[in-house]
This record gives structure tokens, sequence and C-alpha cells, in this order.
């Protein structure tokens, strides 16, 4: 089935540690997306990648870290740097680059927690 | 301040009744997409609404849009337990940065048998 993997679904990071949460998208979509969602709270844009081996900033990038290796995977690494790193992570992706005017399809999402 | 802001933050109705939820915004937008939540899940594409469209349809799901209000409504019609789940909208813009595709905070809608 076509879609959008995400692993792993429950995390737990130490603090100091670095983790890494992945996405995987059989859909041959060319843009990948990370959100970070709170609780009771919208989606926030932490990084984006239009194209293979180019990724921007989204509106909540410090301590955070992306690749775009290949065009169906898009790890996200949460750094020892990011202070508040529990919430709810999702992946998605589009056919096109905007932002603006593509319909994003997303993953299942994944639970970080700082222990 | 808050992009794509939704009203009610929950509501809460009896099955076959029609859902309104709103959304408004204060910078011009290229389109306006809602999406569904339900619970500890990802988010799944409801409908895509573009500035020169004031009303789209799907299935039990009708969205407006006003652009000289700067708003945007989502009913479902004839709503089921199945519907209960958070519905957010998306303001999609171009901006001299780049698009952007912005989110508001969610309304909850919670549909009781």
């Amino acid at each position: 089935d076509g879609g959008i993997t995400q692993s792993p679904k429950y995390l737990f990071r130490k603090e100091g540690q670095n983790v890494t949460l992945s996405c995987e998208q059989n859909l041959n979509h060319d843009a990948m997306y990370w959100y970070r969602q709170d609780p009771g709270q919208g989606l926030r844009l932490i990084y984006y990648s239009q194209i293979v081996n180019d990724f921007q900033k989204g509106d909540i990038a410090e301590g955070y870290s992306v690749s775009r290796e290949k065009k169906e995977s898009f790890p996200l690494t949460v750094t020892s740097a990011q202070k508040n790193p529990t919430a709810f992570y999702l992946c998605a992706s589009s056919i096109g680059g905007s932002l603006s005017g593509n319909t994003i399809y997303f993953g299942e999402g994944s639970w970080l927690t700082v222990v | 301040s808050q992009q794509g802001e939704e009203d009610p933050q929950a509501l809460s109705i009896q099955e076959g009744e029609n859902a309104t939820m709103n959304c408004s915004y204060k910078t011009s937008i290229n389109n306006l997409q809602w999406y569904r939540q339900n619970s500890g899940r990802g988010l799944v594409h409801l409908i895509l609404i573009r500035s020169n469209e004031r009303e789209k349809h799907s299935g039990r799901l009708r969205v407006t849009l006003d652009t000289s209000k700067k708003s945007s409504s989502l009913l479902i019609t004839a709503s089921r337990a199945a519907d209960t789940a958070s519905y957010f909208c998306a303001k999609g813009r171009e901006e001299t940065s780049g698009s952007r595709l912005t989110f508001g905070e969610g309304t909850q809608l919670t549909v009781n048998p």
C-alpha cells in the first residue's frame, strides 16, 4: 500500500541524548515535511525538503536536524539542544514542492517523551 | 498572532445534527485547506478551496470561503459518531520568502450517539 511510514511510534529520550525519527514514503512525492504538535495545539513546521539533497528550516528548526539523501526518506534528529522535545511529531509529503498549494499527506506520527 | 484561528475550540453535538466550524485569518491567502485528525493519529486531508472559489462540496462536507471577511467554514451534515475528531484549517499563502501553510489550533468535535 502507498503511504508514509513513521517509526518508532513511541520513543523515550534521556536528557542530553540525540534521537532520530524515521520517515519513509512510497508515494513518489518530491516534497517532505516535519511538523511538531503539542497537546491541544496546531501543527508547527520544523523542516521541509522540496527536492532530494535540499531542505529548508521551518518556523521552529532550532534543536533539530534533517537529511534528504533519498527521495523516499526524510529522517529527523532531535538533538540535545532542543530543550523541550516532548511532543507528537508528524512527517508528511506532497507531490509538488509548494507548501501552499498542495495536498499534504501525513504519516501516523511519533510520540517523543523525555525521561 | 495566531493565523487560521478556529472557532469554536470544542463542539459537542448529537448524531444526526449538523456541525459548523469556522476559521478566520488575517493576511491574504492562495487557498485554505481543511484536515481531520483522530486522536493520536496523523492528519487526513478533507478539502482544499482556492481563493477564487466560494464553496466546495465533498460528500457530507461543505466548505465556504469569504475572502472579504477573511473567513471559512466547514459544515458537516448529518453527523455520525465516527466524525468525532479534531478539525484543522490550514492557510496557504505565498510570501517573498517562499510558500507557507499555517495550521490553526483546531476544533475538537464530539458527536454523541
